[in-house]
């Protein structure tokens, strides 16, 4: 199985901050790579797929970047409602395995 | 809009049996993978198992393989996980979540609320 790593685990930010998580993938796994937001409580929801598609209605703010085994999350401008757990996902084979997450807390 | 509902979560003993069911509707079911992914307690995403638009090819995470089996009703926009041999390790939050193509999964969109399965004596 391809392992999914997610750098850092957890970090503090404040309202306007930018933010960048890192995922690396134990293969390469060309352009196959999606991020989900979680909030506590609910449910994920998908936020970017093949690695800097926006999927509709999440805003400008987020972009994803990175191709083989290094990618990239980015919030430009931090947002209260920003505030949760984030995973990558690959789907270049099966099974498609996640991140371990990253949580995004206030400072 | 697309709607996704998982029901049949509850608390089961270790060696048990439990059919979980996810109610689909806003979408033409038929056309699309249906994957089932799990959430232990303060833990990361696992995926579970994926069933091909028309059924006839399953996926499994080797966790559960030979143990959980999945299966959908594209009649009733409906599909199951069939959990046996239940053990303390399976607790988690199942999400039943939409894939984006017809063969394999892919990536998930959407997910449903979920359904907690608790194994425990």
């Amino acid at each position: 199985d391809i392992q999914m790593t997610q750098s850092p685990p957890s970090l503090s930010a404040s309202v306007g901050d930018r933010v960048t998580i890192t995922c690396r993938a134990s293969q390469s796994i060309s352009s196959y790579l999606n991020w989900y937001q979680q909030k506590a409580g609910k449910a994920p929801r998908l936020l970017i797929y093949a690695v800097s598609s926006l999927k509709s209605e999440v805003p400008s703010r987020f972009s994803g970047s990175g191709s083989g085994t290094e990618f990239t999350l980015s919030i430009s401008s931090l947002q209260p409602e920003d505030f949760a757990t984030y995973y990558c996902q690959q789907n270049y084979d099966v099974p498609p395995t996640f991140g371990g997450g990253t949580k995004v807390e206030v400072k | 809009e697309v709607q996704l509902l998982e029901s049949g979560g509850t608390v089961v003993q270790p060696g048990g049996s439990l059919r979980l069911s996810c109610a689909a509707s806003g979408f033409t079911f038929s056309s699309y993978v249906m994957n089932w992914v799990r959430q232990a307690p303060g833990k990361g995403l696992e995926w579970v198992s994926g069933i091909s638009a028309i059924g006839d090819t399953t996926f499994y995470a080797d966790s559960v393989k030979g143990r959980f089996t999945i299966s959908r009703d594209n009649s009733k926009n409906m599909v199951f996980l069939e959990m046996n041999s239940l053990r303390a390790e399976d607790t988690a939050v199942y999400y039943c979540a939409k894939d984006r193509l017809e063969r394999r999964p892919n990536w998930f969109d959407p997910w449903g609320q979920g359904t907690l399965v608790t194994v425990s004596s």
